[in-house]
């Protein structure tokens, strides 16, 4: 089984702030792990995955992901909130061999202050 | 088309009728998803097909939902007798991979159903 949890349903950072979201998984085998990006009545878009090789993974738009398996995290960043970045991000994560049934995260909506 | 579609965007149906939802995945395509996000909450999956066959109905939450692909391309998901509860976005996404892992799943932009 494989779960993700997502810590903060809102964050607020002000333009030009690092934006940190946050998210642990849980996961029997080795994970394939997801961010992705939904603005309003918008559908999913990708912004980055890890597979595997490299932990740190960039994406668009200027954000990257650490994969820490020691912590069993995947937390997204960005060192400069742009008021563009205001949307809902959901982590995922899916299993390598099989089809791809993801199970997603319950989101964070990023809120950015001018 | 260049991506997913879906139709109708938006449907508000009446407690008790039926309703269809069309998802015209992306040209090739051989897996398809159904998920289903609540308000506030994170898609959830409801049904996976690979070309014509169904090989995951796990997440469907009950007998009044089908879902069908007959032709390999076209899906459409079906809910009978529509209860408040199924009030939701219904995303589909495919996939060019049959065997999973790191392909990325393009998703639609979703049909938001009201029930009333």
């Amino acid at each position: 089984a494989q779960s993700v949890t997502q810590l903060g349903s809102h964050v607020s950072v002000s333009e030009g702030a690092l934006v940190l979201l946050r998210c642990n998984y849980s996961s029997s085998v080795p994970p394939y792990l997801f961010w992705y990006v939904q603005y309003p009545n918008q559908g999913l878009q990708l912004l980055l995955k890890y597979t595997t090789g490299a932990t740190l993974v960039k994406g668009i738009n200027g954000f990257e992901a650490e994969f820490k398996k020691s912590e069993t995290s995947f937390h997204l960043t960005k060192p400069s909130a742009h008021m563009s970045d205001a949307a809902e991000y959901f982590c995922a994560v899916t299993r390598p061999k099989g089809y791809q049934k993801v199970t997603f995260g319950t989101g964070t909506k990023l809120q950015v202050i001018p | 088309g260049a991506g997913v579609s879906q139709s109708p965007r938006y449907k508000v149906a009446k407690r008790g009728q039926d309703v269809a939802l069309r998802c015209d995945p992306i040209s090739g395509h051989v897996s398809l998803f159904w998920y289903q996000q609540a308000l506030g909450q994170g898609p959830e999956f409801l049904t996976y097909f690979q070309n014509e066959a169904q090989l995951d109905k796990s997440g469907l939450p009950s007998d009044r939902f089908f879902a069908e692909r007959p032709e390999g391309s076209v899906s459409t998901l079906k809910i009978q007798r529509t209860q408040q509860e199924d009030s939701a976005v219904y995303l589909c996404a495919s996939s060019s991979s049959q065997t999973g892992g790191a392909t990325e799943a393009f998703f639609g932009q979703g049909t938001r159903l009201t029930v009333v």
